[in-house]
Formats: structure tokens, C-alpha cells, sequence
């Protein structure tokens, strides 16, 4: 299957710093990215669509200045978390479409503020 | 409005036992539903998908079957392991407006030795 690579898979950084996580499709071109934030025993909520070259669609309840999405290839798409907080501690999940099929995911990234 | 309805919440199932899981959509532009398998800390990772126009679709011991007519779809997973313990996702997704994936709340299996 499609292979969906993530990084860093666990990052603790310092309240009011900021953090990048990446996420690259290895094996093909990604129309469509997606982040999504996991609670826990809880389902994926979509954070944000983006697609390469276009700016990113946030959803609802979602600050844009804080969740910086920048989708710069088909392959890479990055979140940045700026001036992040510890209620911005989740887990955070990519995914990738290929056209014509459906999303392969990350490996997530578990964040914590301190 | 939750477009992909998923029961049960949680499952206990012996070994060597048929774990079934339930999805219902609504929006009928959906032709594209997979199922994701999640274990703690990992991102969820594609099982198996079928599209509308066959009503099963097999691989190993995991199974979806597709009600087009009931807007329903249900993965089966035959002779249950403990390693199958996860959390189980169902998803719909389709072209033009729909094409954003939906996902169901989840199903957490546990599989008993």
C-alpha cells in the first residue's frame, strides 16, 4: 500500500514555542492532504484540508493563525503549531489522497506542551 | 449532523470468533468506503475498501459486506486473534463536494485469548 511518513512521532516542547511536524507521501503524489487531531478513545477530527499550491481550508473552530499549514509539493504538506499551549497537547495525524483512491495516514505525532 | 453512523462502541470477542461492525451513511454521493485499523499511538492504517458496485469484498479473514439499497456496510472479521484488538474505523468518502473522507466514532475490539 501507499506509504505515509510523519515526523517527528513524539515531540515535547516548552509553552509558547513552536512546532513543526511534516508529513510526506514516499510512494506517490498526494492531491489532497488532510491533519487531523485525535483525543483519546475518540475519532479523527479534521483540522484542515490542503491542497499543493493552494491555501489550506480550515475548518470550522479551527485558528488558522495557530495551525499553520503549508502544502508546498505533491508530497509534503507541514503543520506548525505556533505559540502552542498545553491545551494544544493531542495527538496529530496526517493523511494522504491519491487520486482516484482513498487517504493513507501518518504515523501521528504525539505532542505535549509543558 | 454525523453522516456515518458506527455501532457498537465496543466489542469483547472470544478467539477464534466472528467480530462484526456496522456503518450506516446518508449522504448517497459517498462511492468510497473503507475500513481503518488503529492501535494506541498509531496513526490508523487502511484494512480493506469497497465501492457500490459489488455488495462484498473479501481479503484474508476480513470481510465488507455493502447494502447499497440500505446505505449500510458492515465489516467482518473471521476467526478473531487477539492482535486484532483496535479501534476500528469505518469511512465514506466520494468525488466533487463529498470527497472529504467522514469518518465513523469508532469501534474498540477486544479480542479475549
Amino acid at each position: 500500500g501507499a506509504v505515509v511518513s510523519q515526523h517527528p512521532s513524539r515531540v515535547i516542547c516548552k509553552s509558547g514555542t513552536s512546532v513543526k511536524i511534516e508529513c510526506r507521501s514516499l510512494d506517490f503524489q498526494a492531491t489532497t492532504m488532510f491533519w487531523y487531531r485525535q483525543f483519546p478513545k475518540q475519532s479523527l477530527m479534521l483540522m484542515a484540508t490542503s491542497n499543493e499550491g493552494s491555501k489550506a481550508t480550515y475548518e470550522q473552530g479551527v485558528e488558522k493563525d495557530k495551525f499553520l499549514i503549508n502544502h508546498a509539493s505533491l508530497t509534503l504538506s507541514t503543520l506548525t503549531v505556533t505559540s502552542a499551549h498545553p491545551e494544544d497537547s493531542s495527538f496529530y495525524i496526517c493523511s494522504a489522497r491519491a487520486q482516484g483512491a482513498g487517504s493513507f495516514f501518518g504515523q501521528g505525532t504525539r505532542l505535549t506542551v509543558v | 449532523q454525523q453522516q456515518v453512523k458506527q455501532s457498537p462502541q465496543s466489542l469483547i470477542v472470544q478467539k477464534g470468533g466472528i467480530s462484526i461492525i456496522n456503518c450506516a451513511y446518508e449522504n448517497t454521493a459517498f462511492d468510497y468506503f473503507p475500513w481503518y485499523q488503529q492501535f494506541p499511538g498509531k496513526g490508523p492504517a487502511l484494512l480493506i475498501a469497497i465501492r457500490p458496485d459489488v455488495s462484498e469484498k473479501k481479503e484474508g479473514r476480513f470481510t465488507i459486506s455493502f447494502n447499497k439499497s440500505a446505505k449500510q456496510f458492515s465489516l467482518h472479521i473471521m476467526d478473531s486473534q487477539p492482535g486484532d484488538s483496535a479501534t476500528y474505523f469505518c469511512a465514506a468518502s466520494g468525488s466533487g463536494g463529498s470527497y472529504i473522507p467522514t469518518f465513523g466514532r469508532g469501534t474498540s475490539l477486544i479480542v479475549h485469548p
